[in-house]
């Protein structure tokens, strides 16, 4: 079947760093996506990954491990802005991605 | 990245009812999809839109009670017909772009009585 897990919630102070963790068993692998999602608004994108390793951007940064079906979004330099739920998905067979139920992530200052 | 409006943004609706919602994007876009998210939960794919043929629904979905449009490559209509309370959601609309990347529209909040 098709499975991606992420924590439910996590909390954080301003300023620090925090790690969002994703595991997933899909029968098709052809990226995986991390999107955000404040409350009441739509998924933005942050970050597409295909091969493993790390990738920055900014103050994000999207790790991936194909053979150990693993990826984790890093958010450094924490703002209270940045609390919002975390969206894990991967990109399966025929274009469709399939979604984790999202990371609830509470910066407190 | 595409822009994508949706229309409503959100609506109060009577059981029973139906309501359209609509999504265009400022350019030409060959994937679209429509999702629903229901409060907590994450996002749920109805249907992909395909330009001049039918959608096509995943499993649970079906036609009657969401039918969908998509006249050519910059709009589509999903209907949610015979509402019932637990249609209360928000319904997404996203496109792919160049990178596999879906971009969503700012969704319609749906609330049925």
């Amino acid at each position: 079947g098709q499975n991606i897990d992420q924590p439910t919630e996590m909390t954080a102070t301003e300023g620090a760093i925090v790690q969002i963790n994703c595991t997933y068993q899909t029968s098709g692998f052809n990226g995986l996506f991390w999107y955000q999602q404040h409350a009441g608004e739509a998924p933005t994108f942050l970050s597409y990954n295909v091969l493993d390793g790390l990738e920055e951007k900014g103050r994000f940064s999207s790790f991936l491990s194909r053979s150990k079906g693993y990826s984790y979004l890093l958010l450094k330099e924490l703002q209270m802005k940045d609390s919002a739920s975390y969206l894990c998905a991967v990109d399966g067979n025929n274009r469709k991605l399939i979604w984790g139920l999202g990371t609830s992530l509470a910066v407190n200052p | 990245s595409a822009v994508i409006s949706q229309k409503p943004s959100r609506d109060i609706c009577q059981r029973g009812t139906s309501l359209t919602i609509q999504c265009q994007v400022d350019s030409q876009v060959t994937m679209m999809f429509w999702y629903r998210q229901q409060p907590g939960q994450s996002l749920t794919l109805i249907a992909t839109a395909n330009q001049g043929s039918e959608a096509t629904y995943e499993s649970g979905f079906v036609i009657d009670k969401f039918p969908i449009s998509r006249p050519n490559l910059t709009f589509s209509t999903l209907t949610v017909s015979n509402m019932s309370p637990e249609d209360s959601s928000i319904y997404l609309c996203s496109v792919e772009e160049q990178g596999n990347e879906q971009f969503f529209g700012p969704g319609t909040r749906l609330t049925v009585l």
